[in-house]
């Protein structure tokens, strides 16, 4: 099947420890999208990736960092520079390039001890 | 800027009524697309139904349609014969063009709550 997978579903982070949250697909889809979620409120978007080896900054980026190294895999670090790290993430893709639709994985939620 | 508005937080419906949802939004931009997603409990954000801004007719996907007004910049959601499982939230959002061709993001609304009653 298809589709977006992310890991873990919960993720715990100590203070000054940087974290890394996985996100996989096999929808071949070029665009690779991290999103930040808190209680009540919509998505805002962290980074985004239109292909291999590029990727760029969002509405929200501080305290974030990602790679894309390969076409399935957009991996998201939660440095210690972000100071309110508690949040739902959500990965998602889409073909890019102007075409329309963006699907999403079941997100990661991340606490701080 | 582009915005999104949602102004309904939350929803009671009798299970099997129909139920529109608002989403108004802001933009300059000729072209644009709109989207609305639910999100239940579990928190994975599920595609429902895309309107272009230079689509002739209102968008249909099942018991979804998307009542399009572009002179009034609305793009209500409608959910025809609604079942206990539409109970969640729903978030209308804007496809804005980012830095470059191809490039995109999604500008979301803050959502309404949707609760079906038996």
């Amino acid at each position: 099947d298809g589709g977006i997978t992310q890991s873990p579903k919960y993720l715990f982070r100590k203070e000054g420890q940087n974290v890394t949250l996985s996100c996989e697909q096999n929808l071949n889809h070029d665009a690779m999208y991290w999103y930040r979620q808190d209680p009540g409120q919509g998505l805002r978007l962290i980074y985004y990736s239109q292909i291999v080896n590029d990727f760029q900054k969002g509405d929200i980026a501080e305290g974030y960092s990602v790679s894309r190294e390969k076409k399935e895999s957009f991996p998201l670090t939660v440095t210690s520079a972000q100071k309110n790290p508690t949040a739902f993430y959500l990965c998602a893709s889409g073909q890019g390039w102007g075409q329309e639709t963006q699907y999403f994985g079941p997100g990661t939620r991340l606490l701080v001890l | 800027a582009q915005k999104i508005t949602q102004t309904q937080p939350g929803m009671f419906v009798q299970e099997k009524e129909a139920v529109t949802l608002d989403c108004t939004y802001d933009t300059s931009d000729p072209s644009y697309g709109l989207f609305w997603y639910k999100q239940p409990s579990s928190g994975e954000m599920i595609f429902l139904i895309y309107q272009g801004s230079y689509d002739q007719q209102n968008a249909t996907e099942g018991r979804y349609s998307l009542n399009f007004q572009k002179a009034r910049k609305s793009a209500n959601l409608v959910i025809s014969a609604s079942q206990l499982g539409d109970s969640a939230m729903y978030f209308c959002a804007m496809r804005e063009a980012l830095r470059g061709f191809g490039n995109e993001k999604l500008t979301f609304g803050t959502g309404t709550r949707l609760t079906i009653i038996p």
